[in-house]
């Protein structure tokens, strides 16, 4: 089974810094990356997908790349509504793969 | 709009029985896979069942299988989560979420969730 791991597991911020999350998987999962956003209590919300492709609707400081297992979020400017939690998701066909969360909180 | 609405969780003693529901609206739901996915108190995302469009095959994650069982009913609008013999490892809120267009294990609508609390 493919396992997925992010870091770091809590990253501490100010607004306005750029803000990098690192999730990999534990083999060649080609693109099959998605990134959600999580608040406390609230349902997940869906960033980015293919990893790389924004969600419509989506503020476009959010942004996702790929380097073969390693893929990456990048918040450009952090901003007082983006302190979440966030996963990536390995997707292949109907099967889905969270990896364990990153907790962005205010420094 | 796409709205999904969880309904049916609850307390449930170890080997009883529950069934989740979730009602769709704001698109056309016989067209879209749909999924179950859960969250343990403090923990982290586990995605747990899915379905095809059509209801005719289904789709679960190992710790389930053999307990859990997915449906739909197209007629109404509606997907279902028969729980079966929960254990104390099931207790987690459970989201229903719609599968986005050509890509069917990636969930672009999630419902507001329904907590399943296993305990005697």
């Amino acid at each position: 089974d493919i396992q997925m791991t992010q870091s770091p597991s809590t990253l501490s911020a100010s607004v306005g810094d750029r803000v990098t999350i690192t999730c990999r998987a534990s083999q060649n999962i080609n693109d099959w990356l998605a990134w959600y956003q999580q608040k406390p209590g609230k349902a997940p919300k869906l960033l980015i997908y293919k990893a790389s492709s924004l969600e419509s609707g989506v503020p476009s400081r959010f942004s996702g790349s790929a380097s073969g297992t390693d893929f990456t979020l990048t918040i450009s400017s952090l901003q007082p509504d983006d302190f979440a939690t966030y996963y990536c998701q390995h997707y292949n066909n109907y099967l889905g793969t969270f990896g364990p969360g990153t907790k962005v909180d205010i420094k | 709009e796409v709205q999904l609405l969880e309904s049916g969780g609850g307390l449930v003693q170890p080997g009883g029985s529950l069934r989740l529901s979730c009602a769709a609206s704001g698109f056309t739901f016989s067209t879209y896979a749909m999924s179950w996915v859960r969250q343990a108190p403090g923990k982290g995302l586990e995605w747990v069942s899915s379905i095809t469009g059509s209801g005719g095959s289904t789709y679960y994650t190992d710790s389930v299988k053999g307990r859990f069982t997915v449906s739909r009913d197209n007629s109404k609008n509606t997907l279902y989560l028969q729980l079966n013999s929960p254990r104390a490892e099931d207790t987690a809120v459970y989201y229903c979420a719609k599968s986005r267009s050509g890509y069917t294990a990636v969930f672009d609508s999630w419902g507001q969730g329904s907590l399943v609390t296993v305990s005697s």
